[in-house]
């Protein structure tokens, strides 16, 4: 049972341009949703995260976007550099007190072409 | 300023040995939890460990596998009898005693069971 779902294995845009990766969750009880971007044989490097009483972060070229009521949220990263090309897992959890027990995605692979 | 540090960040063990993984918090962090990355797989949680203390392990194997957080020292992550279904990579994150706190990783222990 996938609680965390990212539909997209994989992206392609033009440098410059948005990105928009989504990804899609099940489970109500979340509350607190990150974004982590992985190269290879590196670990996820945490990017930005929302807690479900907002519905957007911004921090700096990413934003994200939560919508409750779908279950659905989003990350857009404007504009998108060659170097943003990686692995993209959005990751979920429930309950503020123990918020490192993540639910993640199975990833988006974001290329970025020059 | 140090992140997470792991290692080793390769390990080669024949079916039936032993696998220690070893694991440092980043400075100022005191929660640890160990996620495993099986071949094509999403980050899956293993286990959340303070010092001293294991608060969650309903993410790890019922047989062989074991974790410690000692008052002193790195965070151990313990694979008795190795069999090559645990070839995986495995990471260790850590976060800050406080709510909404996101996790950081390390680089990750790549274990292959030969």
């Amino acid at each position: 049972d996938q609680q965390v779902k990212q539909n997209s294995p994989s992206l392609s845009v033009q440098e410059g341009r948005i990105s928009i990766l989504n990804c899609d969750y099940t489970n109500s009880m979340f509350d607190y949703f990150l974004w982590y971007k992985k190269y290879p044989a590196e670990g996820p490097t945490f990017l930005i995260s929302i807690s479900s009483i907002k519905d957007k972060n911004e921090d700096g070229r990413f934003t994200v976007f939560l919508n409750k009521s779908a279950k659905h949220l989003s990350l857009h990263i404007v504009p998108s550099q060659p170097g943003d090309s990686a692995v993209y897992f959005c990751a979920a959890s429930s309950g503020s007190s123990n918020t490192g027990k993540l639910i993640f995605g199975q990833g988006t692979t974001l290329q970025v072409k020059p | 300023n140090a992140g997470v540090m792991q290692n080793p960040r390769h390990l080669v063990r024949r079916r039936g040995q032993e696998a220690r993984l070893r694991c440092s918090p980043m400075k100022g962090h005191s929660h640890v939890y160990w996620y495993r990355q099986l071949p094509e797989e999403g980050l899956k949680f293993m286990v959340y460990l303070q010092k001293e203390n294991i608060i969650d392990e309903s993410g790890m194997p019922k047989e062989r596998f074991s974790a410690e957080f000692p008052k002193e020292g790195p965070s151990i992550l313990r694979i008795q009898q190795v069999v090559r279904g645990d070839s995986a990579a495995y990471f260790c994150a850590s976060s800050q005693d406080r709510e909404w706190s996101p996790l950081h990783f390390g680089n990750g222990t790549r274990l292959t069971v030969t």
